[in-house]
């Protein structure tokens, strides 16, 4: 199993550009999240999924679209970078109905806007 | 709103020394407790804490909830260099943690 894997690992933007960083899990769990990390503030979740077709906001959602078309792929899009996207993005997954609730996370993409 | 507090925000040790660290939450619906190790990169599962589970050890590691005062901690027992890393601790389920800002731990030799 290659568990969750994210693309690209980094990645520079201009103000304005979009783009859309890539998650894929191959474990078969119906919960996806993705989260940002800035200095200082720990996760944040940014949107998460609970199945394929089902998404719903987090607590920092504004900026950013997700869709979850099958249980694997869960990707996000910036629509219109910012500075203040400036981030670690970690996409986890985590299986319903285990006896944890443990979530597997990604490498991470390390994004930069200018 | 959710909210997870950790203390102290960072801290250097000497190996062999024991550390505590400490996590406060303040949830509207609580599910878990979870202590995650974040080293260079994705944060990695260590513990996890409930209502009907309230103490959790391995090896070095140990953890324990307290239900009523609303706080958790991590204690790390002979520390080593391969203990430096962020602690994450966060409150949630499936779907929505939230976390707290990390302690960052320094471990010299």
């Amino acid at each position: 199993n290659a568990g969750v894997t994210q693309t690209p690992k980094f990645q520079v933007l201009k103000t304005g550009q979009s783009m859309t960083l890539q998650c894929a899990q191959d474990m078969n769990h119906e919960y996806m999240s993705w989260y940002r990390q800035d200095p200082g503030m720990g996760l944040r979740l940014i949107h998460y999924s609970v199945g394929a077709g089902i998404t719903d906001q987090g607590e920092v959602p504004n900026g950013y679209n997700v869709s979850r078309s099958t249980t694997e792929d869960f990707p996000l899009r910036l629509l219109s970078a910012a500075p203040s996207q400036t981030s670690v993005y970690f996409c986890a997954s985590s299986f319903a109905g285990g006896r944890t609730y443990e979530q597997y996370f990604g490498p991470g993409t390390r994004l930069t806007v200018t | 709103e959710d909210k997870v507090v950790q203390s102290p925000l960072s801290l250097v040790v000497h190996e062999g020394d024991t550390v505590t660290l400490n996590c406060s939450y303040e949830v509207t619906n609580f599910r878990s407790l979870l202590w995650y190790k974040q080293e260079k990169k994705a944060p990695t599962f260590l513990f996890m804490l409930t209502s009907s589970g309230i103490e959790k050890k391995s090896g070095r590691l140990s953890s324990i909830l307290d239900k009523k005062e609303l706080f958790s901690i991590l204690n790390i027992t002979a520390t080593q260099t391969g203990d430096s890393a962020v602690y994450l601790c966060g409150s949630g389920g499936y779907q929505k943690v939230t976390f707290g800002t990390g302690t960052k731990l320094q471990v010299i030799p």
